[in-house]
């Protein structure tokens, strides 16, 4: 069964330094998303991505996040210059249509120190 | 705007027990319902969704769930529970025209021997 897969599935980085989250979404989706979990509390949307251009996105999702399709394959999210409060897990997910059910990565557990 | 509440952020019960785990909307739209589970260190696994038609929507693993309108909840429920169901589950909830999806914030399920 197609799935979305994510890397690293650990990143450690230190305040002030940029990082890069990948996934690879279901092959055959077209919507493409970034949500958060901060520790101990609950899934939050960032992003909602569509035909190469951001469709939506959360007042969390500031200037020190971009999202990206750089190739056929892969959906990555930046963070700038990362802060303390950046420390969570990073799910990506994708969706055929924009309605419907999405399906998520196993996520990427970014620490900043 | 749209929203989710999960009444209990705890529900402890004993194996082979029956169980519910109850789940509130605000949406001034129609909505796409779902539920997800998460188990330890994982990422999240959709359960259930209801789209439209039947309002008793059944699941993976045999869990259910029933979309009330007029009480805006769509609780989820197992007949008889096992320890391999102990996870976070959450209920999550997008409009019909959009993509978002909002998250409530979780209850934590955990089956006793």
């Amino acid at each position: 069964e197609p799935e979305v897969t994510q890397t690293p599935s650990h990143q450690v980085t230190q305040m002030g330094q940029e990082v890069i989250l990948r996934c690879v979404p279901i092959s055959n989706h077209l919507y493409f998303y970034w949500y958060r979990q901060i520790l101990g509390q609950k899934v939050e949307f960032l992003v909602s991505f569509y035909n190469n251009e951001i469709s939506e996105k959360s007042e969390i999702f500031d200037d020190q996040f971009s999202v990206e399709r750089p190739d056929g394959s892969n959906f990555t999210l930046k963070i700038r210059s990362t802060k303390l409060e950046d420390s969570a897990m990073y799910f990506c997910a994708s969706s055929v249509g924009g309605g419907d059910t999405q399906y998520f990565g196993p996520g990427t557990r970014l620490t900043v120190l | 705007a749209q929203s989710v509440t999960q009444l209990d952020s705890q529900v402890p019960v004993f194996e082979e027990a029956p169980v519910e785990l109850r789940c509130n909307y605000s949406s001034s739209v129609s909505v796409y319902l779902f539920w997800y589970v998460q188990y330890p260190n994982q990422g999240l696994q959709l359960l259930l969704k209801y789209l439209s038609g039947s309002t008793l929507v059944k699941g993976i693993n045999g869990f259910e769930a029933e979309f009330n309108k007029s009480q805006t909840s769509f609780h989820l429920r197992k007949p008889s529970v096992h320890i391999s169901d102990t996870a976070e589950y959450f209920c999550a909830v997008s409009e019909t025209s959009g993509s978002r999806l909002t998250f409530g914030e979780g209850t934590q399920l955990t089956v006793n021997p």
